[in-house]
C-alpha cells in the first residue's frame, strides 16, 4: 500500500465548475497535509496546509481533513482554466525523518472552457 | 515565503561525468531538502542537507553518488555523480521555510538530461 494515494486522473471539469481532488494516507501518526500545485514544466507550489480535522477555506480553495477516514481532499470552486495542473498532496508524520514530506502521485486536473 | 533560486536551470551531460547543482535561498533557514522528480512521477526525497553537518540519506541514495555540502543556512549543493541516463530528472531544492507552520517551498528546479 503507497503511503499517500491519489487518483492520477485526468480529472475534467468544466470552467465554473467544482473541482473535488482527493487523497488517503497510510500513516495514522500524520500531523500535517498540504496541497501543492505543479504546473506543467514547473515546480510544486504550496496552496493549503491543514492541521486539524475540520474545513480551511483560502478564496476559492477549501481543504477538507478527516483523521479518522485518514482523508483530504481539496475543494476548488468557482474553476478556471489556469487552474488546469497537477495537484500533488503531501503528508507529514511522524516516520523516518521527523521533517519528511511523502507525495502522493499527483491528479492532473484538466478546466474545460 | 523564501525566494530559492537554482543554477543551472537545465543542462545536457555525457554518461559517466558529473553535474554539481547549487540552490541558495534569501533568507536564513533551518532546513533544505533536495528531491528528484523523474519524468511523469511525483517527488522522493533524496536528502535532508545539514548545515555543518553530514546530509541525510534516504532509503535508496548515497552519498558517494550523491555528496552534499551546506556550508552556510542560505546555500546547499548537489552533486549528482558518475550520471547515467537513469538519472535524467528534475532535481529540486526545498525548504522548510517557516517552523511554526511546518510549510515547505521548493525552488524552480533542475532539469537533468544524460545522454
Amino acid at each position: 500500500q503507497k503511503e499517500v494515494e491519489q487518483n492520477s486522473g485526468p480529472l475534467s471539469v468544466p470552467e465554473g465548475a467544482i473541482a473535488s481532488l482527493n487523497c488517503t494516507y497510510s500513516d495514522r501518526g500524520s500531523q500535517s497535509f498540504f496541497w501543492y500545485r505543479q504546473y506543467s514544466g514547473k515546480s510544486p507550489e504550496l496552496i493549503m496546509f491543514i492541521y486539524s480535522n475540520g474545513d480551511k477555506e483560502d478564496g476559492r480553495f477549501t481543504a477538507q481533513l478527516n483523521k479518522a477516514s485518514q482523508y483530504v481532499s481539496l475543494l476548488i470552486r468557482d474553476s478556471q482554466p489556469s487552474d488546469s495542473a497537477t495537484y500533488l498532496c503531501a503528508v507529514k508524520g511522524l516516520r523516518g525523518s521527523a521533517r519528511q514530506l511523502t507525495f502522493g502521485s499527483g491528479t492532473q486536473l484538466t478546466v474545460l472552457p | 515565503s523564501a525566494v530559492i533560486s537554482q543554477k543551472p536551470s537545465r543542462d545536457i551531460c555525457q554518461r559517466g561525468t558529473s553535474l554539481t547543482i547549487q540552490c541558495q535561498v534569501d533568507s536564513q533557514v533551518t532546513m533544505m531538502f533536495w528531491y528528484r522528480q523523474q519524468p511523469g512521477q511525483s517527488l522522493t526525497l533524496i536528502a535532508t542537507a545539514n548545515q555543518g553537518s553530514e546530509a541525510t540519506y534516504e532509503s535508496g541514495f548515497v552519498i558517494d553518488k550523491f555528496p552534499i555540502s551546506r556550508p552556510n543556512l542560505t546555500f546547499s549543493t548537489l552533486t549528482v555523480s558518475n550520471m547515467s541516463p537513469e538519472d535524467s530528472s528534475i532535481y529540486l531544492c526545498s525548504v522548510l521555510a517557516e517552523p511554526s507552520t511546518d510549510t515547505q517551498y521548493f525552488g524552480p528546479g533542475t532539469r537533468l538530461t544524460v545522454l
